[in-house]
């Protein structure tokens, strides 16, 4: 399985500011995603993102609101834009197994605190 | 439309007894399934994944699970609990002719009590 580490884990922002949550992988993976986790709720997948190609977006979200970069292999950013008090939320990212092993693995989260 | 349900926002169980969280799910084509565990303030813990085979698979922490074809289910069992075990557990399945995008339920609050 792969090692995941997230920055920040834990933020508390002001309204109209914007946050860069990093996803660093110990290993090369083709597929990341980003998923949100609201308060007391399952997770939602926001976009996928393959290095070399633009993000593929949720149906609710989009690229203005959510930039996401894959400048390599190993790394990905999402960025939470313009931020309101509704974008309070745990942002997790994953990536899929080695080969054939379809499951995701999933980093510790960022804990996003809107005021 | 894919779907994966969890029935019961919560179980409560005693330790050293069984336990069954349950899950439903409802996809076209072959369902890759998965059980997630989230403890507080940590990320999701894969437990165990049916892809094909045998329908009992064995996973983490001694959890087991249960794919039922007939009844799209794919339930999540501990033959004894343990305390420990008290966490947050999610359901999900994985559509291939979707870009291998995981859908969640909306998650089981396991309480295990001494």
């Amino acid at each position: 399985s792969a090692v995941i580490s997230q920055k920040p884990s834990r933020d508390i922002c002001q309204r109209g500011t914007s946050l860069t949550i990093q996803c660093q992988v110990d290993s090369q993976v083709t597929m990341m995603f980003w998923y949100r986790q609201q308060p007391g709720q399952s997770l939602t997948l926001i976009a996928t993102a393959n290095q070399g190609s633009e993000a593929t977006y949720e149906s609710g979200f989009v690229i203005d609101k959510f930039p996401i970069s894959r400048p390599n292999l190993t790394f990905s950013t999402l960025t939470v834009s313009n931020m309101s008090p509704e974008d309070s939320s745990i942002y997790l990212c994953s990536v899929t197994g080695t080969g054939t092993s379809y499951e995701q693995y999933f980093g510790p989260g960022t804990r996003l605190t809107v005021t | 439309a894919q779907s994966v349900a969890q029935p019961e926002d919560q179980v409560n169980v005693a330790e050293g007894n069984p336990l069954t969280v349950k899950c439903t799910y409802s996809v076209s084509g072959n369902p890759y399934l998965f059980w997630y565990v989230q403890y507080p303030n940590r990320g999701l813990q894969f437990l165990l994944k049916y892809i094909t085979g045998d329908n009992l698979v064995k996973g983490s922490y001694g959890f087991e699970a249960e794919f039922n074809k007939s009844q799209t289910s794919f339930h999540l069992k501990k033959p004894s609990a343990l305390v420990s075990d008290s966490a947050l557990y999610f359901c999900a399945v994985i559509t291939y002719n979707q870009g291998g995008k995981l859908i969640f339920g909306q998650g089981t609050e396991l309480s295990v009590k001494p």
